[in-house]
């Protein structure tokens, strides 16, 4: 079955530090892969989006995310976390033949002043 | 900029109620969907709608039934609201997914509305 993966419901960095944030998908089929990022009583807007183009994905915020097929990952990092990054991050996967986004359980960053 | 907004942030019902969540978006998309949040669960689908009067049942859709009569409007609607269905609602909306080779291809991300915190007593 397809399926996404976050690891970490909880991530806490200190201001200035790298931010890893980790997705895993399982798919027999090649992947649409999303990052969206949810601010306290907001809904969820989109960070960056991998589409079967370049395997490393620039997004807004100074966030990016590397495809590794072998890996069937699709992490999010940022060299340097600043206050305003503390938010929930989710990871969605799509396939080709459905309409249906596959959503993760999210993690909430927290970041340390 | 695309706009999804919904009718109510917060809104506290009385078990047995009928409730009507709405959802409207300004750009023109074909695609429109209903999620819930839950701590721990992330979201999960509900129903979505991918032409005016069509729609599919998602993962979790005992006890919600949905309605789209306008392009641009997609009304969730608990028929009698029960307290497990407290939760935040999400709506969202993308355009007509691309095509290959005639299959569709969902590579267009959703754009979603601010939600609505259900509360159900």
């Amino acid at each position: 079955a397809q399926s996404v993966t976050q690891l970490g419901s909880h991530v806490s960095v200190s201001e200035g530090a790298l931010v890893l944030l980790r997705c895993n998908y399982s798919s027999s089929v090649p992947p649409y892969l999303f990052w969206y990022v949810q601010y306290p009583n907001q809904g969820l807007q989109l960070l960056l989006k991998y589409t079967s183009a370049a395997t490393l994905v620039k997004g807004i915020n100074g966030f990016e995310a590397e495809f590794k097929k072998s890996e069937t990952s699709f992490h999010l990092t940022k060299p340097s976390a600043h206050m305003s990054d503390a938010a929930e991050y989710f990871c969605a996967v799509s396939f080709s033949g459905t309409y249906k986004y596959i959503f993760g359980t999210g993690t909430r960053l927290k970041v340390l002043a | 900029d695309v706009k999804v907004t919904q009718s109510s942030r917060y809104l506290v019902k009385r078990t047995g109620e009928k409730v009507f969540l709405e959802c409207v978006q300004d750009m023109d998309h074909e695609n429109m969907f209903w999620y819930r949040q839950d701590p721990g669960l992330g979201l999960r689908l509900i129903y979505f709608s991918y032409d005016v009067k069509m729609k599919e049942k998602g993962d979790i859709p005992e006890g919600y039934s949905v309605s789209r009569e306008k392009k641009e409007r997609f009304s969730l609607i608990l028929e009698s609201a029960s307290t497990n269905q407290t939760s935040m609602y999400l709506c969202a909306s993308s355009p007509r997914q691309g095509t290959l080779a005639g299959g569709i291809v969902p590579y267009n991300e959703q754009f979603f509305g601010p939600g609505t915190r259900l509360t159900v007593l």
